[in-house]
């Protein structure tokens, strides 16, 4: 067990609704990233948060947005869903700074009809 | 050309075989480099950190070729618990959080008895 936990582990949303995900980063971990792994495929980086602060955002659009707490939890938003945002979201937890592992959560299974 | 590339198997090997996964990627200013491995349905777990001296860990020995921008993992003496999907996964950024993976599409293993 890695200590990140995401909620919730499975969600189905219909077309054009908006989803929240969330993450609990490992105890001691400041920056948390979030990914999105379509089947198939290896995990594309979708944004990074640090200091409630998004630090870097891959490509994906705005209606993909974030949030960062004080306690390091984060969240990940995706407003108007698309077909194409079904995919397994996974959010990875790490200390900045330093280049230690990133501890991923066991992602949330989104499925868009 | 996909940042990261990697062979697209899959491969299916005996017990008791040696396997070897390569990658390559395009961005030269690429400091850090890893292998993880992902299980079927669940999230990606760090296999290990490869450096330009080559790096060994029991049966897997990560090599990394910089001036090639190429990266190798080998299993020596396969096992059925080595049935897995293998990521090539490189941070662009040099040391800091491990955010912002750049990873593979993967290729997956299966071990047979």
């Amino acid at each position: 067990e890695t200590g990140v936990t995401q909620s919730p582990t499975h969600l189905i949303k219909t077309r054009g609704q908006q989803v929240t995900l969330r993450c609990s980063s490992q105890s001691g971990h400041n920056t948390v990233s979030w990914y999105q792994q379509a089947l198939g495929q290896g995990p594309q980086f979708i944004f990074q948060y640090y200091r409630e602060e998004e630090n870097g955002r891959g490509n994906f659009p705005p209606r993909f947005s974030g949030l960062q707490f004080p306690n390091y939890s984060s969240e990940l938003n995706v407003n108007a869903l698309e077909l194409d945002d079904s995919a397994l979201y996974l959010c990875a937890s790490s200390l900045w700074g330093v280049g230690t592992e990133a501890f991923f959560g066991q992602g949330t299974r989104l499925t868009v009809v | 050309r996909k940042e990261v590339e990697q062979d697209p198997g899959p491969f299916n090997v005996p017990e008791g075989a040696t396997v070897a996964f390569n990658c390559t990627y395009s961005n030269s200013a690429s400091q850090s480099f890893f292998w993880y491995r992902q299980d079927c349905r669940k999230e990606p777990k760090l296999l290990m950190s490869v450096y330009s001296s080559g790096n060994e860990d029991g049966r897997f020995t990560a090599q990394l070729n910089r001036a090639s921008q190429y990266i190798s993992l080998l299993i020596r003496d396969s096992k059925l618990s080595d049935s897995a999907t293998y990521l090539c996964v490189v941070n662009p950024y040099y040391g800091g959080s491990q955010g912002n993976l750049i990873f593979g599409k993967g290729t997956k293993l299966s071990v047979k008895p």
